[in-house]
C-alpha cells in the first residue's frame, strides 16, 4: 500500500508570495492533518480535515487554510508568505484516531 | 490542555546499551500517548502507542514503553541499541475522542557510538 505523498519535496517563494502544497494520503483514510516542523518551535499541529470538513485547527494566523477533497486528498494553502513561514510542512493521515498517525516526507518550505 | 515534556534534548550511548527516552506528560482526559521517530530528511515513523489497552506496549524495531499514570510517564525503552537506531525521537499525545490533534515534545536526539 502506497504511504502518504506529498508534493513537491522542496519549494522556494519570495516574502508575499503565496503558495499551494499537497498531500495524498493513505488510501482508506480519511483524516489528514497538518504540522508544521522548526528548529525553533518543534511539531506544530496546523489543522486536520475529516470528510472534507475541518475538524480541529491550531494556533496558526488565517493566512494558513487548508481543504480536502472528496477522495480525502488534501491541499493547505499560505498567503502572503513571510520569512517566519519557512519550515517542513508534514501531512499525515490517519484510519483512526486510536492508530496514530502515517506521515508523509514533508514539503520543505524556504521564504527568502 | 495537553503537554509533553522530553527530558534530555540529546542522549548518547554506546552500542549494545539499554536506551532510555523519557517522556512525561499532561492531560486532562485519560490520554493516547505516542512514540515517533524521525530520520534525516524524512517524515515521523510511527513507533508505539498507548491507547488505554496494555500499559506496556511493544512496538517496532524492538522498542517498548510503559504507561504509569502515577508518574504522568511514558518512557521509551530499548534494551540494546543498535547503529541503526540514531535519529530523533518524539513523544506525543491527544486527547482521546477528539479526533488527530496531537501536541509534540520538543524531541530527543539519540546518538549511538560504536
Amino acid at each position: 500500500k502506497a504511504g502518504v505523498t506529498q508534493t513537491p519535496r522542496y519549494l522556494i517563494k519570495t516574502r508575499g508570495q503565496q503558495v499551494t502544497l499537497s498531500c495524498s494520503p493513505i488510501s482508506g483514510h480519511r483524516s489528514v492533518s497538518w504540522y508544521q516542523q522548526t528548529p525553533g518551535q518543534g511539531l506544530q499541529f496546523l489543522f486536520e480535515y475529516f470528510s472534507e470538513t475541518q475538524r480541529n485547527k491550531g494556533n496558526f494566523p488565517g493566512r494558513f487554510s487548508g481543504r480536502q477533497f472528496s477522495n480525502s486528498r488534501s491541499e493547505m494553502n499560505v498567503s502572503t508568505l513571510e520569512l517566519g513561514d519557512s519550515a517542513l510542512y508534514l501531512c499525515a493521515s490517519s484510519l483512526a484516531e486510536r492508530e496514530g498517525l502515517h506521515f508523509g516526507n514533508g514539503t520543505r518550505l524556504t521564504v527568502t | 490542555a495537553q503537554s509533553v515534556t522530553q527530558l534530555g534534548s540529546h542522549v548518547s550511548v554506546s552500542e549494545g546499551a539499554l536506551v532510555l527516552l523519557r517522556c512525561n506528560y499532561s492531560s486532562s482526559v485519560p490520554p493516547y500517548l505516542f512514540w515517533y521517530v524521525q530520520y534525516p530528511n524524512q517524515g515521523l515513523q510511527l513507533l508505539l502507542k498507548y491507547t488505554s489497552a496494555a500499559t506496556l506496549v511493544k512496538g517496532i524495531n524492538g522498542f517498548e514503553a510503559e504507561f504509569k499514570k502515577s508518574e504522568t510517564s511514558f518512557h521509551l525503552t530499548k534494551p540494546s541499541a543498535h547503529m541503526s537506531d540514531a535519529a530523533e525521537y518524539f513523544c506525543a499525545v491527544a486527547k482521546g475522542g477528539y479526533g488527530n490533534k496531537l501536541v509534540f515534545g520538543a524531541g530527543t536526539i539519540l546518538r549511538v557510538k560504536s
